[in-house]
């Protein structure tokens, strides 16, 4: 068990830039999750993958967001157009079907937007 | 639609005392309830949860919390705290029910221990 696993832990944006984050499950886990969480908040939800498909979304998640995937694997998050108000830490969580409702995080991306 | 109120946002305590933090929830439907903590630079780790039967449950580290339906409260406890505990702790509930699997977190409490 080696983790979730994010890329980049850190990121540093221009706004109307576009980035894409990345999200390594844990292996055969099925379920996987994208959170979001600025200063003094909670992490919010933003979307949910059952392997390769999306079966939830937050109205937080704009159309300037995107999620990926593919092949139930590994997952990309989008954002384009970055604004400032995007700034945050994304987290990102995986879960394997029938365990009880235990999702592991990963130690997130933080994105700054200038 | 759930929403989680951490009524602390901060609480000092002494090495070796007791602590409590306190989680109080809204829903209309059953939940799941679930601590978290997050240890500095750390990703959130599970430290207990809540899906049936007994309401007192145990969890690592040696918290404990006690799920109140009456009081919609879900407060963790641990009676005796340790320098290593220094972190945040997060409160969340999820719909007990089918189509919906995501977690609704409170804001937060950030534990100090202090020496």
């Amino acid at each position: 068990d080696t983790g979730v696993s994010q890329d980049p832990r850190h990121k540093i944006t221009k706004r109307g830039q576009n980035v894409t984050f990345r999200c390594d499950p844990i292996s055969e886990h099925n379920r996987l999750y994208w959170y979001r969480q600025t200063l003094g908040q909670g992490p919010e939800f933003l979307t949910y993958f059952q392997n390769e498909a999306q079966l939830e979304k937050s109205r937080l998640l704009s159309d300037r967001f995107s999620a990926e995937r593919p092949k139930g694997s590994f997952s990309t998050l989008e954002i384009q157009r970055t604004e400032q108000g995007d700034s945050a830490m994304y987290l990102c969580a995986s879960s394997l079907e029938g365990t009880g409702l235990r999702a592991f995080f990963g130690q997130g991306t933080r994105l700054t937007v200038v | 639609a759930q929403s989680v109120t951490q009524l602390d946002s901060q609480v000092p305590v002494f090495e070796e005392a007791p602590v409590e933090l306190r989680c109080n929830y809204s829903s209309s439907v059953s939940v799941y309830l679930f601590w978290y903590v997050q240890y500095p630079n750390q990703g959130l780790q599970l430290l207990l949860k809540y899906l049936s039967g007994s309401t007192l449950v145990k969890g690592i580290n040696g918290f404990e919390a006690e799920f109140n339906k009456s009081q919609t409260s879900f407060h963790l406890r641990k009676p005796s705290v340790h320098i290593s505990d220094t972190a945040e702790y997060f409160c969340a509930v999820r719909d007990s029910g089918a189509g919906s699997y995501q977690l609704t977190f409170g804001k937060g409490t950030k534990l100090s221990v202090i020496p």
